[in-house]
């Protein structure tokens, strides 16, 4: 069981240069998250995707996309990069059960850098 | 969601309790405390949550007071790898679960 697994670890992109970070989990989780994280602050909610085929804007969207592919993946594209967009991106997934709260499972982070 | 009030930073000596305080005077009946932890460069790790009675994992206990308005999470031996920023969030379980990360405490656990 891998839980939430990111790829790539890093990445350095030129300005206007596009990709995506992928993400997936193994734990038949229904949510499933993408967030920021800036040098020395909290994390950034970009998009969600509360369940298969939705997905939401977070709170900092603008310049990325998302794509929900299936349950077990979700995307995040940068389609023209720009330095504000460097920051360590993490992806998080979550079985969002009403009953029990919804604690959220994080991947190891992607740490990008736009020059 | 409430908001959270948490000391900045907290040192700990290794083996001993590390008792992290939470205040959130504001929270609503439906909302819960959790916690998670992060490791210098690591993903967010949830650790515990509650509504109104006290809770025990694995991990740690977390103490909530009668009025819900604050909140401690007991780490009962703490381990060099204990240090981490501890975040408090306080949040209502809705369609789409977002987080919102305040400061938190730096914790040190220390030899």
């Amino acid at each position: 069981n891998a839980g939430v697994t990111q790829t790539p670890k890093f990445q350095v992109l030129k300005t206007g240069q596009s990709m995506t970070l992928q993400c997936a989990q193994d734990m038949n989780h229904n949510s499933m998250y993408w967030y920021r994280q800036d040098p020395g602050m909290g994390l950034r909610l970009i998009y969600y995707s509360a369940s298969e085929g939705t997905t939401d804007k977070g709170e900092v969207p603008n310049g990325y996309n998302v794509s929900r592919l299936n349950k077990r993946e979700f995307s995040l594209r940068l389609e023209s990069a720009a330095p504000s967009q460097t920051s360590v991106y993490f992806c998080a997934s979550t079985r969002a059960s009403f009953n029990f709260g919804a604690e959220q499972y994080f991947g190891p982070g992607t740490r990008l850098t736009v020059t | 969601d409430a908001k959270t009030t948490q000391p900045p930073s907290m040192d700990c000596a290794e083996g001993r309790a590390a008792n992290l305080p939470c205040n959130h005077s504001t929270i609503s009946g439906n909302e819960y405390v959790y916690w998670y932890r992060q490791i210098h460069s690591q993903g967010p790790q949830y650790i515990i949550h509650g509504l109104k009675n006290n809770e025990t994992n694995e991990m740690a206990s977390l103490i909530i007071t009668e009025d819900r308005k604050s909140s401690t999470l007991i780490l009962p031996h703490a381990t060099l790898r204990d240090t981490a920023v501890y975040y408090c969030i306080v949040r209502v379980v809705r369609a789409g679960n977002m987080l919102t990360f305040g400061g938190g405490t730096r914790l040190m656990v220390k030899p």
